[in-house]
């Protein structure tokens, strides 16, 4: 699998229930990041979990991270219609200058009303 | 505070054409990162720059594909005779410094070859 995997690909809930995404990696990593992308837009960071934290929540999202197992997941509770969007995990490897970002391809996450 | 900026949003190009994507970063942020998004996949890291400088272009394509953010201006990520294969969302991100761990990303431009 590559650095960033999501599970599961695609999620369809209904609005009030929460939803659980997950991610998988490979390498260390200095840092761990959701991100949401609406159909056709610019991604937008939702939260940032550092290597030593275990979990952050941030309104309704709460990210978890297990560093031995290489996963983290996204809990989204009491789901809105307006959820609906793609979800994507981050790793920044911390290799040479800068922070590359490696993204996963995705959760695709449907709150049906 | 305006965002990042990325235009066009939309571009059509031929096969041979050269397609030319500019990112203005958001106020005050030096550093600037472009990745590529193929359909129903994830992003993928292409180049870092600095005003003026080239960090990282690990993920850049060896030919057609070059980067540059000059002094004044925006970041332009240029692709030289494009093909069928460079159809895909091109995104510009940013932040005030090395190291940051947040990147604010633009929306997007949309590049889509005939």
């Amino acid at each position: 699998s590559q650095q960033g995997e999501e599970d599961p690909q695609a999620l369809s809930i209904q609005e009030g229930e929460n939803a659980t995404m997950n991610c998988s990696y490979k390498t260390s990593i200095n840092n761990l990041q959701w991100y949401r992308q609406n159909s056709g837009r610019g991604l937008v960071h939702l939260i940032l979990i550092r290597s030593n934290e275990r979990e952050k929540h941030s309104g309704r999202l709460r990210v978890t991270l297990d560093t031995s197992k290489k996963s983290s997941s996204l809990l989204i509770t009491a789901s809105r219609a307006a959820d609906t969007a793609s979800y994507f995990c981050a790793t920044d490897l911390h290799t040479g200058g800068g922070n590359k970002l490696t993204f996963g391809t995705g959760t695709q996450l449907k709150v049906e009303l | 505070n305006a965002g990042v900026m990325q235009n066009p949003r939309h571009l059509v190009r031929r096969r041979g054409q050269e397609a030319r994507l500019r990112c203005s970063p958001m106020k005050g942020h030096s550093h600037v990162y472009w990745y590529r998004q193929l359909p129903e996949e994830g992003l993928k890291f292409m180049v870092y720059l600095q005003k003026e400088n080239i960090i990282d272009e690990s993920g850049m394509p060896k030919e057609r594909f070059s980067a540059e953010f000059p002094k004044e201006g925006p970041s332009i990520l240029r692709i030289q005779q494009v093909v069928r294969g460079d159809s895909a969302a091109y995104f510009c991100a940013s932040s005030n410094r090395d190291r940051q761990e947040t990147q604010y990303f633009g929306p997007g431009t949309r590049l889509l070859v005939l």
